[in-house]
């Protein structure tokens, strides 16, 4: 089992709709979560951070952490074409390394 | 603030070479990790370093090594390239170790071997 699962993608969704975007975690212990955005060609931008259950907002941005699920999600409200690229889900291993899922592609239709 | 500063943006070497990439994280920060991304295998890690003393090292061939200075810039070192080793190779930057702390990147390396 992977330690971070994400669906690959695409995800397509029309310009101005919500994006959902989803992750599972193997490690129960893990505290501290984040998404990442990464666009072809360029390294990940950290977009947001979650260490406690519940949702956290941001902008646009919502994350949303169920650690009794091993489950964290990003909502992207008013999804722009600028907001294509691939989304990173990590969490921290508690031994000194990220361990990151492998991204879901998002695309955002004009 | 600057942002984490890897050099050099793109290298291109042969097979049998060895290559040295270099870090420099945000001020301040004394955590740095490094990452390989391909596009098969996504972001894989390396090792981490801080304070000096590599904290864990990741499952990767003893041809992969590093150290951080004590300024907390960080180098990697990559010996006898074998073409698999083309990727993006990341720097990853953060205040401290542990729960909680935000990690940053940098633009990355972009090696490819031939």
């Amino acid at each position: 089992q992977k330690e971070v699962e994400q669906n690959s993608g695409p995800l397509s969704v029309p310009e101005g709709a919500i994006a959902s975007l989803n992750c599972t975690y193997s490690d129960r212990g893990s505290q501290s979560f984040f998404w990442y955005r990464q666009y072809s060609g360029k390294s990940p931008e950290l977009i947001m951070s979650i260490y406690s259950n519940g949702d956290k907002e941001d902008g646009r941005f919502t994350a949303q952490l169920n650690k009794a699920s091993q489950y964290v999600s990003l909502l992207i409200r008013d999804s722009q074409p600028s907001d294509s690229a691939t989304y990173l889900c990590a969490f921290y291993s508690g031994t000194y390394k990220y361990i990151f899922g492998t991204g879901t592609r998002l695309k955002v239709l004009a | 603030k600057a942002g984490v500063t890897q050099t050099p943006r793109y290298l291109i070497k042969t097979r049998g070479q060895q290559v040295t990439l270099s870090c420099s994280p945000i001020s301040g920060h004394r955590s740095v990790s490094w990452y390989q991304q391909t596009p098969g295998q996504g972001l894989q890690f390396l090792f981490e370093y801080f304070s000096e003393t590599q904290r864990n090292k990741g499952n990767f061939p003893g041809r992969f090594s590093g150290r951080q200075f004590s300024n907390s810039r960080s180098e990697m070192n990559v010996s006898t390239l074998e073409l698999g080793d083309s990727a993006l190779y990341l720097c990853a930057s953060s205040l401290r170790q542990g729960m909680n702390t935000e990690a940053f990147f940098g633009q990355g390396t972009r090696l490819t071997v031939v």
